[in-house]
């Protein structure tokens, strides 16, 4: 089956940790995304890749760091720059960089303060 | 730029009740317009998109929504709710020309009592 997955699904960090979400797909789709949900805020764009090799700042990119090696694969790393990182991550994967593709969604890592 | 305003935080609504799930947009031009599912510590799931054409839009498990130029509006609805229907629902919109990301509303969530 094809999918995207994220992990581990739970995650602890402690201060002046960084830590590393992992977030890859079998679905052949060009454009990826990272998103933070914190309840009543909906989702907020944390980076972007539409190809290998590239990525954009979203709206809140600060404090976190991303790369884009390969089409499966865009792991996305929270900084001890991050004062707040406690959140639901989601990364989305969609088909070509046209905006009229509905987003794929994995089922999100949860990231803790120790 | 464009944004989504999901009116009301909390829907709540009898099983077998026709339900509502109210989205405005603002873009500068015409607009991609998509609803999400959201069931607990889970992904989103896509359930419908406006792309252009017929101005009701049919989608996974029995939900439409209708695209009101006019209005801004796009509103979900489904004739008949269910109590696994229960889930948190995000309205997105993205801007039919350029290559901005989808940007979604902070989501709103439904409750269907037996």
């Amino acid at each position: 089956d094809g999918g995207i997955t994220q992990s581990p699904k739970y995650l602890f960090r402690k201060e002046g940790q960084n830590v590393t979400l992992s977030c890859e797909q079998n679905l052949n789709h060009d454009a990826m995304y990272w998103y933070r949900q914190d309840p009543g805020q909906g989702l907020r764009l944390i980076y972007y890749s539409q190809i290998v090799n590239d990525f954009q700042k979203g709206d809140i990119a600060e404090g976190y760091s991303v790369s884009r090696e390969k089409k499966e694969s865009f792991p996305l790393t929270v900084t001890s720059a991050q004062k707040n990182p406690t959140a639901f991550y989601l990364c989305a994967s969609t088909l070509g960089e046209r905006n009229n593709q509905p987003q794929h969604f994995g089922d999100g890592t949860r990231l803790s303060i120790l | 730029a464009q944004s989504v305003a999901q009116p009301e935080d909390q829907v709540n609504v009898a099983e077998g009740n026709p339900l509502t799930v109210k989205c405005t947009y603002s873009v500068s031009g015409n607009p991609y317009l998509f609803w999400y599912v959201q069931y607990p510590n889970r992904g989103l799931q896509f359930l419908l998109k406006y792309i252009t054409g017929d101005n009701l839009v049919k989608g996974s498990y029995g939900f439409e929504a209708e695209f009101n130029k006019s209005q801004t509006s796009f509103h979900l609805k489904k004739p008949s709710a269910l109590v696994s229907d229960s889930a948190l629902y995000f309205c997105a919109v993205s801007e039919m020309t350029g290559n901005t990301p989808l940007v979604f509303g902070k989501g709103t969530r439904l409750s269907v009592i037996a």
